[in-house]
């Protein structure tokens, strides 16, 4: 399986830009996608392709990547983002995540 | 509006079986791949299965293979997971989710809790 690495926290005050990364265990080309999680509900897409930002979700929000190596960027944080991010990637079976990046807005 | 609801989870003792519904509108039902994910308590997320939009084809991960099936009504735009010998290490927040494009979960339900214990 393609196992896709996070850094398990991050802690950023408001207005700050700060990058989520994501790395594959194998190329994933640009089948990278990210989506948000608050606590206490569903999931949410944010970024599919690993750089198209869904309908609807504000422009603070860009994926970066291709290969191996992604990055979900927030610029600026606002105090709604906490929440715990994740990668998903879909060029090889099985369909995986990541284990999940929680910010903390300080 | 899309709206994905799932219904069936509770609690279940090890080796019975449950089926979880996901009940879909606010979109043409059978245009589209649907899948399961789960998520079992504070832990991340793991893809469980899909299924093409006529269902046609399946699609399921090693652990489950053999013991779940996903299916669809499409008449009723209703997604289901029957999941049988169920072990502890199943319990988990199931979510039912839309596919699209080249597999990503473009929208999610509210999930449905399944406990599976003694």
């Amino acid at each position: 399986d393609t196992v896709l690495t996070q850094s398990p926290a991050l802690a950023v005050s408001p207005g700050e830009r700060v990058t989520v990364s994501c790395r594959a265990s194998k190329s994933v080309s640009t089948g990278m996608h990210w989506y948000q999680q608050k606590p206490g509900q569903q999931p949410k897409l944010l970024i599919y392709g690993a750089s198209n930002l869904d309908s609807g979700v504000p422009a603070r929000f860009s994926g970066s990547g291709s290969g191996t190596d992604f990055t979900l960027t927030i610029d600026p944080v606002e105090a709604d983002d906490t929440a715990t991010y994740f990668c998903q990637q879909s060029w090889n079976d099985p369909l995986t995540f990541g284990s999940g990046t929680k910010l903390e807005i300080k | 509006e899309v709206q994905l609801v799932e219904s069936g989870g509770g609690i279940v003792q090890p080796g019975r079986s449950m089926k979880l519904s996901c009940a879909a509108s606010g979109f043409t039902f059978n245009n589209y791949d649907m899948a399961w994910v789960c998520q079992a308590p504070k832990k991340g997320l793991e893809w469980v299965a899909t299924i093409s939009h006529d269902g046609s084809s399946t699609h399921y991960r090693d652990s489950v293979k053999g013991r779940f099936t996903i299916s669809r009504d499409n008449a009723k735009s209703t997604l289901y997971l029957e999941m049988d010998s169920l072990k502890s290490e199943d319990t988990a927040t199931y979510y039912c989710a839309r596919l699209y494009g080249y597999n990503w979960f473009a929208y999610w339900g509210q999930g449905t809790l399944v406990t599976v214990s003694s």
